[in-house]
């Protein structure tokens, strides 16, 4: 079965801090992506990895950075935590089929910044 | 640009049949997907269309146009538990990723 986690389901932080989420997946994936996931707005992309050491903006990466040294896992990193990054974060693998293959979504970690 | 539209809420009645639209302007097209998410939960993927007409998987129909920038996602035979968001995204292969609409909350009454 495949499988992604998330190294939290609940997190809170303060302002300034630092923030590490990590996703890790089972399934040799290619391809992994962050996402937050707003009331109204839905799901947006901050960043996508198609292979180790890649890393690709998505629409909202301002404030956010990403980390891919191996293929299973995949690290977003807030480096100065902001009372507006309170959110659900998901993190998702897929196969590299150029859309043609779904992706699998880990259960998310809901940020709170203070 | 990229834009995906779907209803904000939708309300049935259990055991009835209901229908959830998807509109989408992307730069590019490579296939749209139906999500299930319950509160709380990851979305778990529930159908894929890439051509033209209807995907029918057990109480789940998935429909697309692409000509027309169109999805549905029909559910028959209402249940409780399908009580959930569903999200409707497309992938774009102008830039190489999947965008997502804002999500349908749908809400099962008895």
């Amino acid at each position: 079965d495949v499988k992604v986690t998330q190294s939290s389901r609940y997190l809170v932080k303060r302002t300034g801090e630092k923030v590490f989420l990590e996703c890790v997946q089972d399934m040799d994936h290619e391809n992994m992506f962050w996402y937050r996931q707003d009331p109204g707005l839905g799901l947006r992309l901050i960043y996508f990895s198609y292979d180790v050491k890649m890393k690709e903006k998505g629409d909202i990466p301002e404030g956010y950075s990403v980390s891919r040294e191996k293929k299973e896992r995949f690290s977003l990193i807030l480096e100065s935590a902001s009372t507006n990054q309170t959110s659900m974060y998901l993190c998702a693998s897929s196969l590299p089929a150029g859309g043609q293959e779904t992706q699998y979504f880990g259960p998310g970690t809901r940020l709170l910044v203070l | 640009g990229q834009n995906i539209d779907q209803p904000t809420e939708m309300t049935a009645t259990e055991g009835a049949i209901v229908q959830i639209n998807c509109t989408y302007q992307t730069s590019g097209f490579n296939g749209l997907f139906w999500y299930q998410q319950h509160a709380g939960e990851a979305p778990t993927f529930l159908s894929y269309n890439v051509l033209d007409g209807l995907e029918e998987k057990g109480r789940f129909s998935s429909f697309l146009s692409r000509s027309k920038g169109y999805s549905y996602l029909l559910l028959k035979e209402l249940q409780m538990k399908d009580s959930a968001s569903y999200l409707c995204a497309v992938y774009d292969n102008y830039g190489q990723n999947f965008v997502f609409g804002p999500g349908t909350r749908l809400s099962v009454l008895p």
